[in-house]
């Protein structure tokens, strides 16, 4: 069983410019988050995508967007990056878009602004 | 959201248990409480979750109040991998059924 991948591993970019960044979910599961994680803070949730459509989004602006592909991996697209936009993007797969799944985690693609 | 108090920090030796607590007075009657855990330099790692009962599994046992005010993540016997992050969510209606992080408790495991 293959588990969640991200691509690519670090990132740099600058400001203004735009970045995407990919995600593998783990066989069988047709549901991703994503979500930034900031040095030295928990993760936060930016958006899911559920079978192809998103379903649910975080406190994050349009720039933030996002793709799932029919074999369920995922993009997350930046657009006018800025400064703060500096941190470690997770993406995370599951086999339900519920309350109790268990969600598995990639190693994270590490971004930074300059 | 529905939030959740946890320690910064806290620190244990290597083979002995531990105990994790985490506090969520406002917590409603469908938020499922969830552990997670993030190792350094890693993406975080599911431990456990439960709803009303106490729960086991292979990793730690999650103990959780009667009044589900208060709840506590236990790992029977620490090792040095297990330091890392530990994260105590609640997931419900109120955080529209996602994952909504805190910043955790640290855990330090000494030798």
């Amino acid at each position: 069983e293959t588990g969640v991948t991200q691509s690519p591993t670090h990132l740099i970019k600058t400001r203004g410019q735009q970045v995407t960044l990919r995600c593998s979910s783990q066989s069988g599961h047709n549901t991703v988050s994503w979500y930034q994680q900031a040095l030295g803070q928990g993760p936060q949730f930016i958006f899911q995508y559920y079978r192809e459509e998103e379903n649910g989004r975080g406190n994050f602006p349009p720039r933030f967007s996002g793709l799932q592909f029919p074999n369920y991996s995922s993009e997350l697209n930046v657009n006018a990056l800025e400064l703060d936009d500096s941190a470690l993007y997770l993406c995370a797969s599951s086999s339900l878009a519920g309350v109790a799944d268990t969600q598995y985690f990639g190693p994270g693609t590490r971004l930074t602004v300059l | 959201d529905a939030k959740t108090t946890q320690p910064n920090s806290m620190e244990s030796n290597e083979e002995e248990p531990v105990h994790l607590p985490c506090n969520h007075s406002t917590i409603s009657g469908t938020d499922y409480i969830h552990w997670y855990r993030q190792l350094p330099s890693q993406g975080p790692e599911y431990v456990i979750h439960g709803l009303t009962s106490n729960v086991n599994n292979r990793m730690a046992s999650l103990a959780i109040a009667e009044d589900r005010k208060s709840s506590t993540l236990i790992l029977h016997r620490a090792t040095l991998r297990d330091a890392a992050v530990y994260y105590c969510i609640l997931r419900g209606q109120a955080s529209n059924y996602q994952l909504i992080w805190g910043a955790g408790t640290k855990l330090i495991i000494k030798p």
